[in-house]
């Protein structure tokens, strides 16, 4: 099964500032099959990204995703007070459809 | 729009048995695979398996086997998932979500919508 490690665990910024988070697979995932999920306290994850790049509908455009192979990366562009949540990777190319353990964006 | 209404919050001793259901709306339901996840107190998500609605077809992750079942009943849009000789680890809310894309395009696909999560709660 592949494996996606997140980082950083937990990343602190303020309102209006640039976030990066990364997401690395131990093998390559085949046709860029990846997804962001984020989830808020006491809500179920909402899809962000699909196929590494792709927003899904509803989604602001300051959230985008990108890379290829083992590395990818989700911005989020200039933060919003509502962007604060844990973020999921999650690898859809192979079964099981395996997920990242998370990175928390908190404010700082 | 595509919805997915799960049944509410369970309490269970160890060693008993949890059905939660997943009621589908806003979509061909056999159409879809679904899949369930569950999440522990403060933890990631863990992927548990799918059910293909339309065969009835299922796939569990190893760590559950023989003690998960998914089943469907395709008459009113439900899928059912049922964990059996609970411990108390197995305390976590369990999420059904919808793949994104459709079953002729074969297994897999990202998770959109999710159900809004069942707490199963395993205590003595």
């Amino acid at each position: 099964e592949i494996v996606l490690t997140q980082s950083p665990g937990t990343l602190s910024l303020s309102p209006g500032e640039r976030a990066t988070l990364s997401c690395r697979a131990s093998q390559s995932v085949s046709s860029s099959y990846l997804a962001w999920y984020q989830q808020k306290p006491g809500q179920a994850p909402r899809l962000l990204i699909n196929g590494a790049s792709s927003r899904a509908t509803g989604i602001p455009d300051r959230f985008s995703g990108s890379g290829s192979g083992t590395d990818f990366t989700l911005t989020i562009s200039r933060l919003e007070p509502e962007d604060f949540a844990v973020y999921y990777c999650q690898q859809y190319g192979s079964s099981p459809e395996t997920f990242g353990q998370g990175t928390k964006l908190e404010i700082k | 729009q595509v919805h997915l209404v799960q049944s509410g919050a369970e309490v269970k001793k160890p060693g008993a048995s949890v059905k939660v259901s997943c009621k589908a709306s806003g979509y061909t339901f056999t159409g879809y695979y679904m899949y369930w996840v569950r999440q522990a107190p403060g933890q990631g998500l863990e992927w548990m398996g799918w059910i293909n609605p339309n065969s009835g077809g299922t796939n569990y992750a190893q760590k559950f086997q023989g003690r998960v079942t998914m089943t469907r009943d395709t008459s009113i849009s439900a899928t059912y998932m049922e964990l059996n000789r609970l411990r108390s680890d197995d305390t976590a809310v369990y999420y059904c979500a919808k793949a994104g894309w459709t079953l002729v395009r074969g297994v897999g696909g990202w998770f959109d919508p999710w159900g809004q999560g069942t707490l199963v709660t395993v205590s003595s």
